[in-house]
């Protein structure tokens, strides 16, 4: 079974660009994370989707991003315009929404480097 | 607010010594916790989850409530054991991670 896949797994873009991460979850997965580590720092929670809904955007940094999961299914993450402190690698994790444990699956990341 | 805190960044044994990565966590009510592991070009893995009390890999951590503690410790490491550990903590549910810094374990041969 195929695990978490993101892409692209590198980008570098300049300062005030627009950049649009992927991710598609493990299939059946109805729960969805965002995560991001910035160098030196913790990895730190973006927002939850239970299938197509925001469940908790409350780490979302600011309105220059924009999280969608049309359909329920992939998710996509779009920085516009991208700035210096934007850079660091994004994860993406998915999980179900059955049994006793929240267990989380990762992704291997997209390392986002905004010059 | 929920914090969890690894103190070391980085921990050196010698392979058949003992290992011990500290965590110490703070969180209104009654978290699960766990252990998360990365070894080297793979993705962040789950290594083991207090409320299953298991042993995975020889590892083991125990849940010190009175503490606020979940080291993870292991009686002799070996040399695939290195890697870059992270504690993290949810609430009940499906609700975010919260993880720590992480400490990069290095087992000296």
């Amino acid at each position: 079974e195929a695990g978490v896949t993101q892409f692209p797994s590198h980008s570098v873009i300049e300062k005030g660009q627009t950049v649009t991460l992927r991710c598609d979850p493990i299939s059946g997965h109805d729960n969805l994370y965002w995560y991001r580590r910035v160098m030196g720092k913790e990895i730190k929670f973006l927002l939850h989707f239970v299938k197509e809904s925001k469940q908790d955007e409350s780490g979302m940094p600011n309105n220059r991003f924009l999280a969608e999961r049309t359909g329920g299914t992939y998710s996509t993450l779009k920085v516009q315009p991208a700035e210096l402190e934007d850079s660091g690698v994004y994860f993406c994790a998915s999980s179900l929404t059955s049994g006793r444990y929240n267990e989380q699956f990762f992704g291997p990341g997209t390392r986002l480097t905004v010059l | 607010a929920q914090r969890v805190t690894q103190p070391e960044k980085l921990l050196s044994v010698f392979k058949g010594a003992p290992v011990e990565l500290k965590c110490n966590y703070s969180y209104s009510g009654s978290p699960e916790l766990f252990w998360y592991v990365q070894y080297s070009r793979q993705r962040l893995q789950l290594l083991l989850r207090h409320i299953s009390r298991e042993s995975i890999k020889g590892f083991t951590a125990d849940l010190n409530k009175g503490e606020t503690s979940f080291h993870l410790k292991k009686p002799f490491a070996q040399e695939e054991d290195s890697a870059i550990y992270y504690c993290a903590l949810s609430g009940s549910g499906y609700q975010k991670v919260t993880f720590g810094i992480g400490t990069k374990l290095q087992v000296i041969p």
